[in-house]
């Protein structure tokens, strides 16, 4: 299974951007990077998610580098609202489809 | 589009009840995934359902718990006989695809789960 590695804990400052790490170095060809939150203990919210190409939506921008083995999650201006742990899931058919949370980032936004 | 909708929110339980947590689906989804949060751990995978059949129950302890989603009505996961290591948050996801490599570009959606408490 293609796993991933990410920072414990980050702070940002708020209006200012967030960049979360993820490294995922043993990902297959055929294998999405998603990205989820979880705002104390609610369900996880979908953010974004990626196979090759940079992603933006109205929440979040993705960046993959070329060779897939990292990317980054960028939330350009972090609000306290998105205080949270933050999951980098690479999925495809190594997991059967399913989203395999590990221990995530807990990203603290500070004013 | 209303979301996935789990019930109850909370549900407390005394040592050897059973408790049944309900999901209802997105509209238009007819896969629904159930994931388990003990206390300040992570997220594991129990179960996967289509409409009528289990198709990867991986994650699912081998005794007291079961899941099912009918043809009409929402999933239901079924613990029996509960212990005190069963309290968590219980959270369902639906998907309007089956699983498999063209819907991996499809992402799940979570409801906002159910904290089973067992006294």
């Amino acid at each position: 299974d293609a796993k991933t590695t990410q920072p414990t804990s980050m702070d940002c400052a708020e209006g200012r951007a967030a960049n979360l790490p993820c490294n995922h170095s043993t990902i297959s060809g055929n294998e999405y990077v998603y990205w989820y939150r979880q705002i104390h203990s609610q369900g996880p919210q979908y953010i974004i998610h990626g196979l090759k190409n940079n992603e933006t939506n109205e929440m979040a921008s993705l960046i993959i580098t070329e060779d897939r083995k990292s990317s980054t999650l960028i939330l350009p201006h972090a609000t306290l609202r998105d205080t949270a742990v933050y999951y980098c899931i690479v999925r495809g058919y190594n997991q059967g489809g399913k989203l395999i949370f590990g221990q995530g980032t807990e990203l603290s936004v500070k004013p | 589009n209303a979301g996935v909708m789990q019930n109850p929110r909370h549900l407390v339980r005394r040592r050897g009840q059973e408790a049944r947590l309900r999901c209802s689906p997105m509209k238009g989804h007819s896969h629904v995934y159930w994931y388990r949060q003990l206390p300040e751990e992570g997220l594991k995978f129990m179960v996967y359902l289509q409409k009528e059949n289990i198709i990867d129950e991986s994650g699912m302890p081998k005794e007291r718990f079961s899941a099912e989603f009918p043809k009409e009505g929402p999933s239901i996961l079924r613990i029996q006989q509960v212990v005190r290591g069963d309290s968590a948050a219980y959270f369902c996801a639906s998907s309007p695809l089956p699983q498999r490599e063209s819907s991996y570009n499809s992402p799940l959606h979570f409801g906002n789960g159910t904290r089973l408490t067992v006294t």
